[in-house]
């Protein structure tokens, strides 16, 4: 069963939108982590935000900002005024134990 | 601080070839990581180490798939024979703790099989 789930394949924008990925997990787990990790072109994987199961309290960090909400099982994340350098492809990952698990990616395009 | 290093970075075999990727790892980092990422997906956790010991290996292909860390740094992933299905982007990522909170990838070996 896929335990991270995004819906969306692929987002284009123009520059200076926002753009919002959403994220649902599943797990049985009460602690557990989730993660946004971003893969440019180049391929490596960059970690870009991390929370808890008893963090619900939803930041701001530069651009990026995220909504986690336990009640929907959603870690969905924002980047505001989106740059070219923002294209890359997006991955949510549940951490349960020492396990990572991801979501098949969210493929996002800005166009100058 | 460097960071985990791959090689090779690209590489080409025909079907029933054998290859070996090998990665070095962040140093002092006692956990180490081999994902496959099958394109279109996002990676999938294939083995473990802490240290030289395997924590994980619940999702490698033990027939054709093989993996060592044996001084508890550097690691060698190894197919043997590759099939069509191989082709994909293997990643390193290592860690200083056994649980996933905190990994850093590498910048992946691309194989592709024909």
């Amino acid at each position: 069963a896929q335990k991270v789930t995004q819906a969306q394949t692929e987002i284009s924008v123009v520059e200076k939108e926002d753009v919002t990925l959403d994220c649902v997990y599943e797990t049985r787990d009460t602690t557990y982590y989730l993660f946004w990790y971003k893969q440019p072109p180049s391929g490596e994987l960059v970690f870009l935000i991390r929370r808890n199961s008893f963090d619900e309290q939803n930041e701001i960090s530069g651009r990026y900002s995220w909504n986690f909400q336990k009640s929907t099982s959603s870690f969905n994340f924002t980047i505001t005024a989106s740059q070219v350098v923002d294209s890359a492809v997006y991955f949510c990952a549940l951490s349960e134990g020492y396990k990572l698990s991801f979501g098949a990616g969210t493929t996002v395009t800005v166009r100058a | 601080e460097a960071g985990v290093a791959q090689s090779p970075r690209y590489k080409i075999i025909e079907k029933r070839q054998s290859v070996a990727f090998w990665c070095n790892p962040i140093s002092g980092h006692a956990t180490l990581y081999w994902y496959q990422q099958i394109l279109g997906q996002g990676p999938k956790l294939l083995i473990q180490f802490q240290n030289n010991g395997v924590v994980d290996d619940s999702q490698l292909p033990k027939d054709r798939f093989s993996a060592e860390r044996l001084k508890g740094v550097d690691s060698t992933l190894k197919i043997q024979p590759a099939k069509l299905e191989d082709s994909a982007v293997y990643l390193c990522a290592s860690s200083t703790r056994p649980d996933s909170r905190e990994q850093y990838f590498g910048p992946g070996t691309r194989l592709t099989v024909t």
